[in-house]
């Protein structure tokens, strides 16, 4: 299976602050790299997709960057609606596998 | 828009199957490149993917549970379903269905994200 390590596991954060989550692969998936939302009692929410695309309707201030084994998540500018957990998740092999997640919030 | 929902037994005995159905609306099982996905999450844990099937009724299932899963799809009622097996307290959790996106280049099929979630079922297990 690949792990995927994500981090941090929390972080406290200012509105309009900038956040910057982390997502190492044990081993290379190419691009096959997606993020979610997920708020308390919801579904999870696809933000970006193969690793630098966004998710139509997802606005513009997140974004993806990375490929084979390191990938990135950022938001430019935090909004109040954003403090919720950001999961990573790979697809790029069987089993299809998700970061522990990183639970943004307010500072 | 296609919207995803869950339907199934909230309370399952140990030892006993957990039977869910996931039906699509607006939209048909049968279009497009899409995977029909199971993921499940323990209260205050992350998620787990269960496994897929495709509209042809291919399946692919986590090892750490493909002895205890079947995945089924009918797509003339546009719905899949996931069986689970000789459950325990572990198998507690919120039950999601998802689509997931696929896309041919070439002679490739690309796995991309899963685009729409149902709203979750929880399942419980106890006697």
């Amino acid at each position: 299976d690949i792990q995927m390590a994500q981090s941090p596991s929390s972080l406290s954060v200012s509105v309009g602050g900038r956040v910057t989550i982390t997502c190492r692969a044990s081993q290379t998936i190419s691009s096959y790299l997606n993020w979610y939302q997920q708020k308390p009692g919801k579904a999870p929410k696809l933000l970006i997709y193969a690793a630098t695309h966004l998710q139509t309707g997802v606005p513009s201030r997140f974004s993806g960057s990375g490929s084979g084994t390191d990938f990135t998540l950022t938001i430019s500018s935090l909004q109040p609606e954003d403090f919720a957990t950001y999961y990573c998740q790979q697809t790029s092999s069987v089993p299809l596998t998700f970061g522990g997640g990183t639970k943004v919030e307010i500072k | 828009q296609v919207q995803l929902r869950e339907s199934g037994p909230g309370l399952v005995k140990p030892s006993q199957t957990l039977s869910l159905t996931c039906t699509v609306s607006g939209g048909s099982i049968n279009s497009g490149n899409y995977y029909w996905n199971w993921i499940r999450q323990p209260a205050g844990k992350g998620l787990e993917w269960i496994g897929r099937i495709y509209r042809s009724g291919n399946t692919n299932y986590s090892p750490s549970l493909k002895s205890r899963v079947t995945m089924s799809v009918d797509t003339s009622k546009n719905q899949f379903s996931l069986e689970l097996s000789s459950v325990t307290g572990a198998d507690t959790a919120v039950y999601y269905c998802a689509r997931g996106v696929g896309a041919i280049i070439g002679t490739v099929y690309n796995y991309y994200g899963m685009d729409v979630w149902g709203q979750g079922t929880t399942v419980t297990v106890s006697s």
